[in-house]
C-alpha cells in the first residue's frame, strides 16, 4: 500500500542553524501538506501546497519557513533560523484531488538545542 | 475559524471493555470530521470520519462515531477494546466552505488498554 514517507526520523540542530524537513508523499496525489506537534501539545497546521505554490499558510508559518516541491516526488519543509521552540515533530501529508482524506507520514522530531 | 476539545487527555480501559473517546467542536460553518489513531512512533492513520448522510459510522477495528449536530459533538466508540488499541486518539475537523483543506485537531486522547 502506498504510504506517506519522511526523512530523517529525528533532527538534532542547534539553535540558529537551517534545517530541512523532507517528505515523499504518495504519488498521484496533488495536495500536500505540513502539519507540527510541539510536545503534549495538539496537532497545528502549517501550510498547504498545490499546483506548485502556497494555498494557506497559519500564522506559524512566519519568514522563517518555507516549502518546495524540487522535483516531482519531494515535498520538503526549510526552516532558516531555527529556534528552541520549533523543537517539535513534524507531520507531512499529502491528499488526492477530489477526495477528503489527507494520508500523514510518520513524522520527523526536530530537536533544537 | 474551527476548533476541536478533546475533554479527556487520558482513558485507562481493561480489555474487552467498552469505550468512548468524547470529541467537541465549534465552527460558525458546516464541517467534515474525522477520527486519527497514531500509534507509538508512528504517523496519523485515519480511522474513520463524517461527511454526510447517516450520523452512525463505522470505522477500522471495530470503531464507530456517531455526529450529533445539536451538541457539535462526534464521540468514538468500541464496544470491546483489545491491547493492541492502545495509542493516541485525534479527532479534527475541516471547513466545508473556504479555510482551504486544512485540518485543525484536538489535543488528543491517550487511550490506554490494561489487561
Amino acid at each position: 500500500e502506498p504510504e506517506v514517507t519522511q526523512t530523517p526520523s529525528h533532527q538534532v540542530t542547534q539553535m540558529g542553524q537551517e534545517v530541512i524537513l523532507r517528505c515523499v508523499p504518495i504519488s498521484n496525489h496533488l495536495y500536500f501538506y505540513w502539519y507540527r506537534q510541539i510536545l503534549g501539545q495538539k496537532v497545528e497546521f502549517l501550510v498547504s501546497f498545490y499546483n506548485n505554490e502556497i494555498s494557506e499558510k497559519s500564522e506559524i508559518f512566519d519568514d522563517q519557513f518555507s516549502v518546495e516541491r524540487p522535483d516531482g516526488s519531494n515535498f520538503t519543509l526549510k526552516i532558516r533560523s531555527t529556534k528552541l521552540e520549533d523543537s517539535a515533530m513534524y507531520f507531512c501529508a499529502s491528499k488526492v484531488q477530489g477526495y477528503n482524506e489527507q494520508f500523514f507520514g510518520p513524522g520527523t522530531r526536530l530537536t533544537v538545542l | 475559524a474551527q476548533s476541536v476539545t478533546q475533554l479527556d487527555s487520558q482513558v485507562p480501559v481493561f480489555e474487552e471493555a467498552p469505550v468512548e473517546l468524547r470529541c467537541n467542536y465549534s465552527s460558525s460553518v458546516s464541517v467534515y470530521l474525522f477520527w486519527y489513531v497514531q500509534y507509538p512512533n508512528q504517523g496519523l492513520q485515519l480511522l474513520l470520519k463524517y461527511l454526510s448522510g447517516s450520523t452512525l459510522v463505522k470505522g477500522i477495528n471495530g470503531f464507530e462515531a456517531e455526529f450529533n449536530k445539536s451538541q457539535t459533538s462526534f464521540h468514538l466508540r468500541k464496544p470491546s477494546v483489545h491491547i493492541s488499541d492502545t495509542a493516541e486518539y485525534f479527532c479534527a475537523v475541516r471547513s466545508l466552505t473556504g479555510g482551504g483543506n486544512k485540518l485543525t485537531f484536538g489535543t488528543g486522547t491517550q487511550l490506554k488498554v490494561e489487561l
